[in-house]
């Protein structure tokens, strides 16, 4: 079993519609989550990261994290033609080895 | 605020060729950094990390080797390079302060 399991998709949805993006992970000792849009043929760019369980929302995006499921999601509102581009979720257990455990990426297509 | 840069952006060898990739991060001392390599289709695997100079990890057994000249350079080689070793390679850092990490642009190898 994988420590992070993502769907690699690919996902297409109509511009507008809500998009709903997720990672289940197997070590409970991850502590930190974040969420990274990669464009084609670009380095990953950092979108959001939350260090609890709960919600965190940034203009149209919102991360949520819950540690019981162990299942993290970010949600994207209002998507734009733009917003094309794989998704990955990557974590961390701050417990001071400072290595990232990452999710082979979503792709996200939102068609105009 | 802090800037990576990889080079080159793009790189095209013969096998049994060697290689030489650098990586500098401006705006920060003392950085953690990476080297992944992101297969087309695949997700990232961490090939080497550092927490400061000198002290290099290596995550992946293969002929890419890796070395911290300075505070903020980072540099991945190989002596000989195999068909195997094409990719994107990104470079990446975080501090030891706080827990998210942010990537180059990324270096294109293909290796004819």
């Amino acid at each position: 079993q994988k420590e992070v399991e993502q769907d690699p998709g690919p996902l297409s949805v109509p511009e507008g519609a809500i998009v709903s993006l997720n990672c289940t992970y197997s070590n409970s000792a991850f502590q930190y989550f974040m969420w990274y849009r990669q464009y084609s043929r670009k380095g990953p760019e950092l979108l959001m990261y939350t260090y609890s369980s709960g919600n965190k929302e940034d203009g149209r995006f919102t991360a949520q994290v819950d540690k019981s499921s162990k299942y993290i999601s970010l949600f994207i509102r209002d998507s734009q033609p733009s917003d094309s581009a794989t998704y990955l979720c990557a974590m961390e257990d701050t417990s001071g080895t400072y290595k990232y455990i990452f999710g082979t990426g979503t792709r996200l297509k939102v068609l105009a | 605020s802090q800037t990576i840069h990889q080079w080159p952006a793009t790189l095209v060898q013969p096998v049994g060729s060697p290689l030489s990739l650098e990586c500098t991060v401006e705006g920060t001392s003392n950085p953690n950094l990476y080297w992944y390599r992101q297969a087309a289709g695949r997700g990232l695997q961490l090939l080497f990390y550092s927490v400061g100079i000198g002290q290099i990890s290596s995550e992946v057994p293969q002929n890419l080797s890796a070395s911290r000249p300075q505070d903020r350079q980072f540099i991945l080689s190989s002596k000989k390079l195999l068909l195997s070793d094409s990719g994107f390679y990104l470079c990446a850092w975080s501090s030891h302060a706080a827990y998210e990490q942010y990537f180059g642009p990324g270096t294109r190898l293909t290796v004819t």
